[in-house]
């Protein structure tokens, strides 16, 4: 199976500031990674996915680059209502696989 | 709108039985290929299986082979995912999910609220 990496674990950013998470794929999933946003109690929402290409209502602050096994989420300028867990999944290979999320909190 | 509401989730005992259904709407299930994710609590998102849009073709997670099945009824709009054989780590809020599918893999894009399953005794 391929195995979704995440680095790192907790990110502290302040308000304004940009935040780059990572991801990297054990095994090349070509561009089929999509990036989620998940708050406490809510469902997953989709951000991203075909690894740069935002979802329908996504503001544009929310970028996705990479392809093969190293991707990254920018989120240029963190609003308050950005800090939550972010993770990376890969729709190229069966199993399909999540990567264990990023939290990115307030410094 | 698409809506995907989950139900039969509670609790029950190591070795029990459960059928979660999804009730979508807001688009053409009969076309979309259809997924459970899982997620312990306070822990990631796993992926657990998939069904194709006529239900003659499955996927699913090893640890979850031989125990859980997806399947689906399209002519009640229905995702199913019946649990047999439960253990304490299938405890899990378990997500319906629609995958937005074209002419190759697509993302997950639309996600239930979720039901939670507790395997206890």
């Amino acid at each position: 199976e391929v195995v979704m990496t995440q680095s790192p674990a907790t990110v502290s950013v302040s308000p304004g500031e940009r935040a780059s998470l990572s991801c990297r794929a054990s095994q090349s999933v070509s561009s089929n990674l999509a990036w989620f946003q998940q708050k406490p109690g809510q469902a997953p929402r989709l951000l991203i996915y075909g690894a740069s290409t935002r979802a329908t209502g996504i503001p544009a602050r929310f970028s996705g680059s990479g392809s093969g096994t190293e991707f990254t989420l920018t989120i240029s300028s963190l609003q308050s209502e950005d800090f939550a867990v972010y993770s990376c999944h890969q729709y190229n290979n069966w199993p399909r696989t999540f990567g264990q999320g990023t939290k990115v909190e307030i410094k | 709108e698409v809506q995907l509401v989950e139900s039969g989730g509670g609790l029950v005992q190591p070795g029990g039985a459960l059928r979660l259904s999804c009730v979508a709407s807001g688009f053409t299930f009969s076309n979309s290929w259809m997924h459970w994710v899982r997620q312990a609590p306070g822990k990631g998102l796993v992926w657990v299986s998939r069904v194709n849009s006529d239900g003659s073709s499955t996927n699913y997670a090893d640890s979850v082979k031989g125990r859980l099945t997806i399947s689906r009824d399209n002519a009640k709009n229905t995702l199913y995912l019946q649990m047999n054989s439960l253990r304490d780590e299938d405890t899990a809020v378990y997500y319906c999910v629609r995958e937005g599918r074209e002419s190759g893999p697509g993302p997950l894009d639309y996600w239930g609220q979720g039901t939670l399953v507790t395997v206890s005794s």
